[in-house]
């Protein structure tokens, strides 16, 4: 059974960091492009990041380019995004995605982890 | 960029009713990348649709997808009280992932 776990969120200031991670399980995560999209509150989604296989591509959503940064351990079946300069705006419940392969769309996600960046 | 507009925003049936959503992209767009998402409340999305009409696995027939284009079109034939709930399309293209605002199929 595939499942995805996020942990990290929780609550930052303005201009603070965190890193949230996602452990992946019941499937050979080093051969699956893995995303993160986020939700912010009543809201709809929004995609914010991905990743390749191999960890040698990445692509990001022009909201975040330049502060958050993905990453992954194949070795630990494991995915990262390293979020700098936060935001009010970054609030959001945050869901690691794996993708299906040429469809580009996403099949398993997590239950997502909270990030509530305030004063 | 590309943007994905969906409608109705709320659309209000009865259980046995079809359903019918649009999303519309602001420019053509590659079927192949087109997918439909389900989402309930408190609970993470769940795909429905790959490739503009391709159901994933465990999808009942009662959903399917068609479109080309900029026109794209999700469909439950005979809606069941579970399937109330908030839908999605996205589509991928130039590196960049796109969600449509989402229409909500409530109950009437």
């Amino acid at each position: 059974e595939v499942q995805l776990v996020e942990s990290g969120g929780g609550l930052v200031q303005p201009g603070g960091s965190l890193r949230l991670s996602c452990a992946a399980s019941g499937f050979t995560f080093s051969t699956y492009g893995m995303h993160w999209v986020r939700q912010a509150p009543g809201k709809g989604l929004e995609w914010v990041s991905g990743i390749s296989d191999s960890g040698g591509s990445t692509i990001y959503a022009d909201s975040v380019k330049g502060r958050f940064t993905i990453s992954r351990d194949n070795s630990k079946n494991t995915l990262y995004l390293q979020m700098n300069s936060l935001r009010a705006e970054d609030t959001a419940l945050y869901y690691c995605a794996k993708r299906v392969g040429t469809p580009r769309a996403f099949d398993y996600w997590g239950q997502g982890t909270l990030v509530t960046v305030s004063s | 960029e590309i943007v994905l507009t969906q409608s109705p925003g709320t659309l209000s049936l009865s259980p046995g009713e079809r359903a019918t959503l649009s999303c519309r992209a602001s420019q053509s767009v590659s079927s192949s990348y087109l997918a439909w998402y389900q989402q309930k409340p408190g609970q993470a999305p769940r795909l429905l649709i790959y490739g503009a009409s391709s159901r994933a696995t465990g999808i009942p027939d009662r959903f399917s997808g068609s479109g080309s284009g900029t026109d794209f079109t999700l469909t439950v034939s005979r809606l069941e009280p579970e399937d109330f709930a908030v839908y999605y399309c996205q589509h991928y293209g130039s590196s960049q992932y796109t969600f449509g605002q989402g229409t909500k199929l409530e109950i009437k």
